[in-house]
């Protein structure tokens, strides 16, 4: 199975700063099948990115993925205090399906 | 708007068996593939199994194979996942999960969370 490996592990910012955070996979990734979920205490995870870079409904623009193969980014342009959470990668490439173990976007 | 409610959630010794179920509405649930996932405390994302709009396409992952069962009601608009020979590994916030054709997850239940301890 394709192992997602997620840096950093915890990224602390301030709001309107830019946030990167990497998802890395152990085998490439077909047709870049990657997709991105942001998940706030106590809730479930919300479908962020999709096709590693196409937003889902409603996402905000400041919300953007980029990559192919083995490396996918997500990128946030400015922090809004509403952005600070736990953020997934899961590859759909193949199966079975893998999440990344998580990076959390904590305000500094 | 698409709505996924679960239940039947809770406490289970190990060994025990437990049915979850989740109520969907908001959309024509036949025509979608739907998901069971979970979230161990404290813990990440791990895809438990998945059922075509017409349940004749089920996979599971392998850490739970030969123990749980997917399987869907159309006619009720309802997901259900039959849990058996439950381990203390189990123990999670069960999702379920519309699945647009096998492959990402674009809307989530709230969760129910399963306990499996003595």
């Amino acid at each position: 199975e394709i192992v997602l490996t997620q840096s950093p592990g915890t990224l602390s910012l301030s709001p309107g700063e830019r946030a990167t955070l990497s998802c890395r996979a152990s085998q490439s990734v077909r047709s870049s099948y990657l997709a991105w979920y942001q998940q706030k205490p106590g809730q479930a995870p919300r479908l962020l990115i999709y096709g590693a870079s196409s937003r889902a409904t409603g996402i905000p623009d400041r919300f953007s993925g980029s990559g192919s193969g083995t490396d996918f980014t997500l990128t946030i342009s400015r922090l809004e205090p509403e952005d600070f959470a736990v953020y997934y990668c899961q590859q759909y490439g193949s199966s079975p399906r893998t999440f990344g173990q998580g990076t959390k976007v904590e305000i500094k | 708007q698409v709505q996924l409610v679960e239940s039947g959630g809770g406490l289970v010794k190990p060994g025990g068996s437990l049915r979850l179920s989740c109520a969907a509405s908001g959309f024509s649930f036949s025509d979608y593939y739907m998901s069971w996932i979970r979230q161990a405390p404290g813990k990440g994302l791990e895809w438990v199994s998945y059922i075509s709009g017409s349940g004749t396409t089920i996979d599971s992952a392998d850490s739970v194979k030969g123990r749980f069962t997917i399987s869907r009601d159309n006619s009720k608009n309802s997901l259900y996942l039959q849990m058996n020979s439950l381990r203390a590994e189990d123990t999670a916030v069960y999702y379920c999960a519309r699945d647009p054709v096998g492959e990402l997850f674009d809307y989530w239940g709230q969760g129910t969370l399963v306990t499996v301890s003595s």
